[in-house]
């Protein structure tokens, strides 16, 4: 079944602990992006990967980073969660030009 | 930065009427979508219509790339099409969403 997994799907942590969630597609998509979504702003893309090992910035990088080492899987790193990176997480996939795949979603709270 | 707006914000409609929602955007975009997000927070694509028409079912869409502006139509609503409707388009690699139209039908 073609699909974008991310893990974990909650998570609850404190300030100034790094954490990572991961990202999985397996639809050999060469684009893939995460997004913050956060009550009527709607979604903001926060990094993209055009391929293995090109990544750049979406609207809001200040607080993340990312990787793309191999194709499927494109990290979300945290070093120091502060609390206003509270939010709903989407990694999401696709070819260039294509329509996008969504993960199902990682609820966030930093205490 | 390229400004998306969707229109209306929000939406209240019985069972079985039909809605016309508006996307425009600032500037041109490319590979133009609409998306569903139903009350359980799951992204669905709708379609993807980086201009002229489309139809799935009770759903349909329009896009207009040389005046900046898509539409999605909904016809016969049913309950289960509650939930938020996304816009988004790429431009210069990075993907920009409008806020969405939060649809709520009423059985």
């Amino acid at each position: 079944e073609a699909q974008v997994t991310q893990n974990p799907r909650y998570l609850i942590t404190v300030t100034g602990k790094k954490l990572t969630v991961t990202c999985s597609q397996n639809m050999n998509h060469e684009y893939m992006s995460w997004y913050r979504q956060d009550p009527g702003l709607g979604l903001r893309q926060i990094y993209y990967s055009m391929n293995v090992e090109v990544t750049d910035k979406g609207d809001v990088p200040e607080g993340y980073k990312v990787s793309r080492k191999e194709k499927r899987n494109f990290p979300l790193i945290l070093e120091s969660p502060s609390p206003n990176q509270t939010s709903l997480y989407f990694c999401a996939s696709s070819l260039v030009a294509g329509t996008q795949y969504f993960g199902p979603g990682t609820r966030l709270t930093v205490l | 930065g390229i400004q998306v707006e969707q229109s209306p914000p929000d939406l209240i409609l019985q069972e079985g009427a039909n809605s016309t929602l508006r996307c425009n955007f600032s500037d041109s975009v490319n590979n133009l979508q609409w998306f569903h997000q139903n009350p359980w927070g799951q992204l669905i694509n709708l379609f993807y219509i980086p201009s002229g028409t489309k139809q799935n079912g009770r759903l349909s869409a329009t896009t207009v790339a040389t005046e900046r502006y898509s539409l999605l139509y909904i016809s016969s609503s049913q309950t289960t099409d509650s939930g938020v409707y996304f816009c988004a388009g790429l431009r210069d690699d990075k993907i920009i969403f409008g806020k969405g139209t939060r649809l709520h039908i009423l059985p």
